[in-house]
């Protein structure tokens, strides 16, 4: 079965400053593996997805993505956030025979401050 | 831009009401899931639906839940007689192949009293 850990449930950061959020995932197969975000009152939108070749995925609004098979690792990363990045941060990972279900982290609430 | 739409946007029902959440994916889109999301808990996975019939579906979604693509546009999800702890975010998503992205709509905030 698959499993995802996101590592961080919190991560305050100041504007402008670096993030990494954290992505864990367990399979036992091949999987293809997906970051979303969640504005307040908002769905969840797209920011990157990672299917094949190069390992390193870049998405919407400057976030990017390193798929790390040996690590078992999806951790997302932005050099430089802004207020507007504050929002709750999920992985998710699916197995590519699988129907497409989506298996959610616990999220990471990402809180930028001035 | 396609989006999914959801309506409603919250719903309040009594215990042991039915209710019936909407959806309408995107229109080329071929894959249609629900997921729920309890406050303050990870997204989980309810059902997948696939050529008109239930592809995979979670324990979770038990006898009480079903879903139905009733006209070719909508999708929706029917909880027969609703518990407190189905009080949740309910979200539609779809996606149109084998490329994995599925698109999410904005969900139905589903309080049960």
């Amino acid at each position: 079965a698959q499993s995802v850990t996101q590592l961080d449930s919190q991560v305050p950061v100041f504007e402008e400053a670096p993030v990494e959020l954290r992505c864990n995932y367990s399979s036992s197969v091949s999987v293809y593996l997906f970051w979303y975000v969640q504005y307040p009152n908002q769905g969840l939108q797209l920011l990157l997805k990672y299917l094949s070749g190069s390992t390193l995925v870049k998405g919407i609004n400057g976030f990017e993505a390193e798929f790390n098979k040996s690590q078992t690792s999806f951790h997302l990363r932005k050099p430089s956030v802004h207020i507007s990045d504050t929002a709750e941060y999920f992985c998710a990972v699916t197995h590519y025979n699988q129907g497409g279900k989506l298996i959610f982290g616990q999220g990471t609430e990402l809180s930028v401050k001035p | 831009e396609p989006e999914v739409t959801q309506t409603p946007s919250h719903q309040v029902t009594q215990m042991g009401q039915e209710v019936i959440l909407r959806c309408v994916p995107i229109s080329n889109h071929l894959y249609f899931y629900w997921y729920r999301q309890i406050l303050g808990q990870k997204v989980e996975f309810l059902v997948s639906f696939y050529n008109n019939e239930i592809s995979e579906k979670s324990e979770i979604f038990d006898d009480q839940f079903s879903v139905e693509r009733p006209d070719g546009s909508n999708f929706t999800l029917k909880i027969r007689s609703t518990k407190l702890e189905d009080s949740a975010m309910y979200f539609c998503a779809s996606r149109t192949g084998p490329n994995y992205e599925q698109y999410f709509g904005p969900g139905t905030r589903l309080t049960v009293t």
